[in-house]
C-alpha cells in the first residue's frame, strides 16, 4: 500500500487561531489525488478538501487550505480561525495508479480546539 | 435522502461466532468499500467492489468475506478466523468515474 505519513499524533489550538497539519507521501507518479478527511467525535468521515496533483494552485475551502509541495511530496492542511467544531481527527489520504486507484490513509492527527 | 447506511451502530458478539455488518447505499454508486479503523491507525482497506458480482481483496482481507449481489448492498462478514475482530468498521461508496469516496456512519464491533 502507498505510504502516507502524518507525523503529528496530536495538536492543540486556541479558538480563532491557526493550526497546520503535516502530511508526506511516497509516490513516483506524476498524476494523483490527495485528500484531507475530518472525523469528529461522531466518527463520521467528512471530506474536507481535495487536491489534484497536476494543478499547481493550492486548494482552498473556506477556512481550510492546503500547501501542496509536489517535489517535496508534502501536503499540509491549514485551519484558519479555528472553531470548536473543528475538534476532530484529521486524515490525509492518497489516491493514484500506483495504489491501484485505492485510497491510502495516514494514521491521523487529533486536533483539539480550546475555548 | 440519499446516503450510505450501516447497521447496527454497535454490535457485540462472542468469540468464535461469525457476524455480518450491513452497508446499503441509495446513491446509485458503482463502487463500494469496507475499511477497518483501529486506535492510532488510519483506515485500512478490507475489500472493495467496482461492480455487482465482483469484488477484490484489500490490504487486510484475511478473516473477512463479502458479497455484492445488488448494487445497493455490500455486506461484510467477519468470520471466526479473524484474530482481532474488535474494531470500528466503515463502509464507503464512489460514483462512476470518480475518485471521491463517501462514507457511512460506521459500525463498532466488539468481540469478547
Amino acid at each position: 500500500a502507498q505510504t502516507v505519513t502524518q507525523s503529528q499524533p496530536e495538536m492543540s489550538v486556541q479558538e480563532a487561531e491557526t493550526v497546520t497539519l503535516s502530511c508526506t507521501y511516497d509516490t513516483s507518479e506524476n498524476n494523483y489525488y490527495l485528500f484531507w478527511y475530518k472525523q469528529p467525535p461522531s466518527r463520521q468521515m467528512i471530506l474536507v478538501i481535495r487536491q489534484e496533483a497536476y494543478k499547481q494552485q493550492n486548494a482552498t475551502e473556506n477556512r481550510f487550505s492546503v500547501n501542496f509541495q509536489k517535489a517535496a511530496k508534502s501536503f499540509s492542511l491549514k485551519i484558519s480561525d479555528s472553531q470548536l467544531g473543528d475538534t476532530a481527527m484529521y486524515f490525509c489520504a492518497f489516491f493514484g495508479r500506483s495504489n491501484d486507484y485505492k485510497l491510502s490513509f495516514g494514521a491521523g492527527t487529533t486536533v483539539t480546539v480550546r475555548a | 435522502d440519499g446516503g450510505i447506511t450501516q447497521s447496527p451502530k454497535y454490535l457485540f458478539r462472542k468469540e468464535g461466532q461469525n457476524v455480518t455488518l450491513s452497508c446499503e447505499q441509495n446513491l446509485n454508486h458503482d463502487a463500494m468499500y469496507w475499511y477497518r479503523q483501529d486506535p492510532g491507525q488510519g483506515l485500512r482497506l478490507i475489500y472493495y467492489s467496482q461492480i455487482v458480482n465482483d469484488f477484490q481483496k484489500g490490504d487486510i482481507a484475511e478473516g473477512y468475506s463479502v458479497s455484492r449481489e445488488k448494487k445497493e448492498s455490500f455486506p461484510l462478514t467477519v468470520t471466526s478466523a479473524q484474530k482481532n475482530p474488535t474494531a470500528f468498521y466503515l463502509c464507503a461508496s464512489s460514483p462512476p468515474g470518480s475518485y471521491e469516496q463517501y462514507f457511512g456512519p460506521g459500525t463498532r464491533l466488539t468481540v469478547t
